[in-house]
């Protein structure tokens, strides 16, 4: 079975550009997850897709970042305009359904950095 | 508001020692917890999912417990081995959204 997979792997771009990152979950995951890692600590819910409906976008800083997960498969973040503050990892996850016994499976994630 | 917090943040020992990973929560009203590891500049590997209604899950030379109503979990890795060094996340699900709060991490180094 193949994983959740992301790219690019990692992104240098200077303050104030654009970015855009993909994401592929796992085939027949119900819901897609982006968190934010920043270095030393735990990831941080951005956006939680169930299918191609947002269910939780209550960490989203909403005035830069935008997310969609068209035909409920894959799913795009993007950050316009990035900030210093936006350099961490960007990981996607997905799980069959969103549930008590749900497992969330990770992708390698991307890692930004921005000038 | 959930918060997961880690102890301890860091944590070096010798080939063969059993350890002792800890993790606690504020919010007693979850659904289950996660223990993953993240290998550096990697993603996140789930290891043990322990159900609220469980009291521990083993998998290998990982034993995880769960204490729901003190807010505390436990990571037992048995001979450790210098491939499990990693950084260890504690995580749990709870909320309308089965949403998962990180705690920070524990860098475990096993030494040859």
């Amino acid at each position: 079975e193949a994983g959740v997979a992301q790219s690019p792997r990692y992104k240098i771009i200077e303050k104030r550009q654009s970015v855009a990152f993909w994401c592929n979950p796992i085939s027949g995951h119900a819901t897609l997850y982006w968190y934010q890692q920043i270095l030393g600590q735990g990831p941080k819910l951005l956006i939680q897709f169930q299918n191609n409906g947002v269910v939780d976008d209550s960490q989203l800083p909403k005035d830069r970042f935008s997310a969609e997960r068209l035909k409920g498969v894959d799913s795009t973040l993007k950050i316009q305009p990035a900030k210093l503050e936006d350099s961490a990892v960007y990981l996607c996850a997905s799980s069959y359904n969103r549930g008590t016994r749900d497992e969330q499976f990770f992708g390698p994630g991307t890692r930004l950095t921005v000038l | 508001k959930q918060e997961v917090t880690q102890i301890p943040a860091a944590l070096s020992v010798p080939e063969g020692e059993n350890l002792v990973l800890n993790c606690s929560f504020t919010d007693s009203a979850i659904y289950n917890l996660q223990w993953f590891r993240q290998d550096p500049g990697k993603g996140l590997t789930s290891l043990l999912l322990i159900q609220s209604s469980q009291r521990e899950q083993t998998s290998g030379r990982l034993n995880a417990s769960l204490d729901k109503s003190s807010g505390r979990s436990t990571l037992y890795i048995a001979a450790s081995q210098p491939g499990d060094s990693a950084t260890y996340l504690c995580a749990v699900c709870g909320g309308s959204n089965y949403k998962l709060t990180f705690g920070k991490g524990t860098l475990l180094t096993v030494n040859p």
